[in-house]
């Protein structure tokens, strides 16, 4: 599959302050996904990306696909504790179903 | 729909023994998938199902797993005989297919199976 690396790893944010999350591929990726995951919890899907460029808001979350289509970030204003959890980028060939899922990005606020 | 559907939830089991996991898709669903996801390796797809047929089994580990789908509400992943290696959680997903939905990749994971093999 096609191989992703995530940063950072661990993110602590305070509460409040705003965070990005990166997935990055050494090859052109036809689109990607997000998935999040809570403490003891499974994934749960967030977001697809499609086109090159393309930006995606839901609420508080800002999702882009890279120019190049090789890069997408997560981005998360005035964090909250109901943001905790592990955020999982998982790109996908054309017309394929198969996922490969990036390693994560674990999530701790401080209240 | 009450989602996907995965059991047992947790299994306890020594070396050595036959595990079987179980999984009900939602309704209408044509793509189902398994995963295995483990501290070390992450979150893995182990084998995957179009309207009941085996596409993609490259990340089966070895010959003591197994998996398949009877019909399209259900589907098992056969590990005989156990080892302490294969403890992980094991989840299920399901995914509508082209052609529905607005997304008819995402995938709907259901809530794992947590294995522990002694």
């Amino acid at each position: 599959g096609q191989q992703v690396m995530q940063i950072p790893q661990y993110q602590h944010v305070q509460e409040g302050e705003d965070f990005t999350t990166y997935c990055n591929s050494s090859t052109t990726l036809s689109n990607i996904q997000w998935y999040k995951q809570r403490p003891g919890g499974h994934p749960v899907f967030l977001i697809q990306l499609v086109k090159s460029g393309e930006v995606k808001k839901q609420k508080r979350l800002t999702f882009q696909f890279g120019e190049a289509k090789k890069n997408s970030s997560l981005h998360i204003t005035a964090t909250q504790t109901t943001d905790v959890g592990t955020y999982f980028c998982a790109p996908s060939r054309s017309n394929d179903y198969k996922l490969s899922f990036g390693a994560g990005t674990t999530v701790t606020v401080r209240a | 729909d009450a989602g996907v559907i995965q059991s047992p939830r947790h299994e306890v089991t020594e070396m050595g023994q036959e595990v079987t996991l179980r999984c009900k898709p939602i309704s209408g669903h044509d793509y189902l998938f398994w995963y295995r996801q483990t501290m070390m390796r992450g979150l893995e797809l182990l084998i995957y199902f179009n309207n009941n047929v085996p596409i993609d089994d490259s990340g089966m580990p070895e010959d003591r797993f197994s998996a398949k789908m009877p019909n399209a509400s259900f589907s098992t992943l056969k590990i005989q005989p156990s080892e302490p290696r294969d403890s992980a959680v094991y989840f299920c997903a399901s995914s509508l297919g082209v052609g529905w939905g607005i997304n008819p990749y995402e995938q709907y994971f259901g809530p794992g199976t947590r294995l522990t093999v002694t």
